[in-house]
């Protein structure tokens, strides 16, 4: 079955100390991305990563790390959190067909809460 | 830059009732247009889509036409079931240029509907 999977899918963590959240996909899809979804704000890229190696920042990267090292996998990173960082984040992958992202596959999503 | 605006809600509607969400779009370029659908604690799921002017996706009874004239990409189902209850995300997506190369997506319509 295609899907992205996501773990954890729900954390508490305090503030300062760094966490991991890891999504991987059996697609063999080339681009993958983070965002997080905030109440009014609707959802918001984090980072984005169009082939191994390859990433770069979306509208809200700071705060957040990511690394591709693998294709199906795109770990995001949270070095120190803050409160501000609580949020529910998803990962995806897409399909690209040229140079255009033709549909996006999401995992089940990670509420992080940041005390 | 791209953005996407729609009614936030929640929208109410009896079972059976017709639907219209609304979802009008600026960008620069020509993108492609997106519905996805949130259920309750899960991710996003692709609805329906289309890439091009005139082009009308469809999918489990809803439907969207690609509008260029009025940039719009009106989510429409003619009688809408209790299971349709769900957040509906506009979204867009551009040919990458160098720049964020992800989605845009409105703020989410929460939809509600009572039996």
């Amino acid at each position: 079955e295609a899907q992205v999977t996501q773990n954890p899918r729900y954390l508490i963590t305090v503030t300062g100390k760094k966490l991991t959240v890891t999504c991987s996909q059996n697609m063999n899809h080339e681009y993958m991305s983070w965002y997080r979804q905030d109440p009014g704000l609707g959802l918001r890229q984090i980072y984005y990563s169009m082939n191994v190696e390859v990433t770069d920042k979306g509208d809200v990267p700071e705060g957040y790390k990511v690394s591709r090292k693998e294709k199906r996998n795109f770990p995001l990173i949270l070095e120190s959190p803050s409160p501000n960082q609580t949020s529910l984040y998803f990962c995806a992958s897409s399909i690209r067909s040229g140079n255009m992202n033709t549909e996006a596959f999401f995992g089940q999503g990670t509420r992080l809460t940041v005390v | 830059g791209n953005s996407v605006t729609q009614m936030e809600g929640p929208v109410t509607l009896s079972e059976e009732a017709f639907l219209t969400i609304n979802c009008t779009y600026t960008a620069t370029g020509y993108p492609s247009l997106f519905w996805y659908v949130q259920y309750p604690g899960e991710g996003l799921q692709l609805l329906l889509k289309a890439t091009k002017a005139d082009d009308k996706g469809s999918n489990k009874g809803f439907e969207a036409t690609y509008r260029k004239e009025t940039t719009s990409f009106h989510l429409e189902k003619g009688s809408v079931q209790v299971s349709d209850s769900a957040v509906y995300f506009c979204a867009l997506t551009l040919p990458s240029g160098g720049g964020a190369d992800g989605l845009t997506f409105g703020k989410g319509t929460h939809l509600i509907i009572q039996p």
